[in-house]
């Protein structure tokens, strides 16, 4: 059972525009939210996280909204630029500070900036 | 430099043949991790240790065996147990404030042949 769900494998945009990616959830336990960004043979790198007690958190060109009553976040970037092309993972965890805390991934989605 | 580091980046191994991936971490973080990524696949979790000497099973632990004798330390066995080893592993470990936030190695593709 995947709890976790990134249903859009791909996601092309242009240059300069808004990119959303989006993710759904199932655990109604996930407290706190978390995108990475990944390239190919490299680890994902994390860029912008979200607890549940927050509906919006922002960092530069990226914003996390938070629809908990919806199961659903995304994470907005914008503009987006060509170095923005890369698989983005949406991940939550149960347990926020806590000792057992471990995150669940969703299988990503491939964003392409065009130039 | 402070991070995590995997080693060896790229590993080929004989099918039926054990082999250990290692994972050292100079970030003083408790916790650490081992996710497996699969194409077109998220990442999933093999093993974690929130603490030195103690660890626990994530979702897709069999065929596989860990250690944490020391905090800066996690290595990974593939098993001869594991039916489908060839993937990408990936070893993490949690830190920052408040402490939510998991970071993520390079990585280290193994290839069974």
């Amino acid at each position: 059972d995947q709890q976790v769900k990134q249903n859009s494998p791909s996601l092309s945009v242009q240059e300069g525009r808004i990119s959303i990616l989006n993710c759904d959830y199932t655990n109604s336990m996930f407290d706190y939210f978390l995108w990475y960004k990944k390239y190919p043979a490299e680890g994902p790198t994390f860029l912008i996280s979200i607890s549940s007690i927050k509906d919006k958190n922002e960092d530069g060109r990226f914003t996390v909204f938070l629809n908990k009553s919806a199961k659903h976040l995304s994470l907005h970037i914008v503009p987006s630029q060509p170095g923005d092309s890369a698989v983005y993972f949406c991940a939550a965890s149960a347990n926020s500070g806590g000792s057992n805390y471990k995150l669940t991934f969703g299988k990503g989605t491939l964003l392409t900036v065009n130039p | 430099d402070g991070g995590i580091t995997q080693s060896p980046k790229y590993l080929f191994r004989k099918e039926g043949q054990n082999v250990t991936l290692s994972c050292e971490q100079n970030l003083n973080h408790d916790a650490m991790y081992w996710y497996r990524q699969d194409p077109g696949q998220g990442l999933r979790l093999i093993y974690y240790s929130q603490i030195v000497n103690d660890f626990q099973k994530g979702d897709i632990a069999e065929g596989y065996s860990v250690s944490r004798e020391k905090k800066e330390s996690f290595p990974l066995t593939v098993t001869s147990a594991q039916k489908n080893p060839t993937a990408f592993y990936l070893c993490a470990s949690r830190g920052g404030n408040p402490g939510n936030t998991i970071y993520f190695g390079e990585g280290s593709w193994l290839t069974v042949v």
